[in-house]
């Protein structure tokens, strides 16, 4: 049973490109979705994260947009660069920062 | 920032045996660490909730008998594979966040990855 679903499962994009991501949760207990960059080799590092009572956050070149009715958010990297290029996984929690589910992860190209 | 170390970051064991992996935030107190495991290519699973002092809440599946976790201090908890074989290969990786900050967000070690011959 996947709560968090996520697409698209991989991403090529130009240097300077917008990449988006999309993930839809179940759960409507949920009330923190993060997003994590996780490099080859390496543990996921937190991006950005936002709660379902703002529809957008953003964060220098990352920007989340978030529809509570929708059950559904999104990740926008805008100016990609090539050192953007990893896995993004969205993810959800309830009841705070502690035990999030993650999404099934984006690998993202950036190409120069 | 808030670091969490994991050690060793590659294990190479052989089938039968035990393997210990540990995890240390550096320079915060967690009074919950989670474990999670990480197959190629895939998301990150929730194996356990490590909780100091006390036994560690296993997710679903796992199999606790299995996968051992110690959560002796408030920096450290560790995760023994026991009687690993190699369906066991796996990229462990465990997290942490400031008890003494209230709300802060999970951060993450940079992961073991474990190879059971």
């Amino acid at each position: 049973q996947q709560q968090v679903k996520q697409s698209p499962q991989s991403l090529i994009v130009q240097k300077g490109g917008i990449p988006i991501i999309n993930c839809a949760y179940e759960n409507t207990a949920f009330d923190y979705f993060p997003w994590y960059q996780q490099f080859p080799g390496k543990g996921p590092a937190l991006l950005i994260a936002i709660r379902p009572d703002v529809s957008e956050k953003k964060e220098g070149r990352f920007t989340i947009s978030f529809n509570k009715s929708a059950k559904q958010f999104s990740l926008h990297i805008m100016d990609s660069q090539p050192g953007d290029s990893a896995t993004y996984f969205c993810a959800a929690s309830k009841g705070g920062y502690q035990k999030v589910t993650f999404g099934t992860g984006t690998k993202l190209q950036v190409i120069p | 920032g808030a670091v969490v170390s994991q050690h060793p970051s590659w294990v190479i064991c052989k089938s039968g045996t035990s393997v210990k992996i540990e995890c240390r935030s550096l320079d915060f107190q967690a009074t919950t660490m989670f474990w999670y495991r990480q197959f190629p290519k895939q998301s990150l699973m929730l194996m356990a909730t490590s909780n100091e002092g006390s036994k560690a809440t296993y997710e679903q599946g796992v199999e606790k008998d299995k996968f051992l976790i110690n959560h002796a201090s408030l920096t450290l908890s560790t995760l023994t594979v026991t009687s690993a074989h190699p369906e066991d290969s796996s990229f462990y990786i465990c997290s942490a966040s400031d008890t003494g900050t209230g709300n802060s967000p999970l951060h993450f070690g940079n992961g073991t990855r474990l190879t059971v011959t």
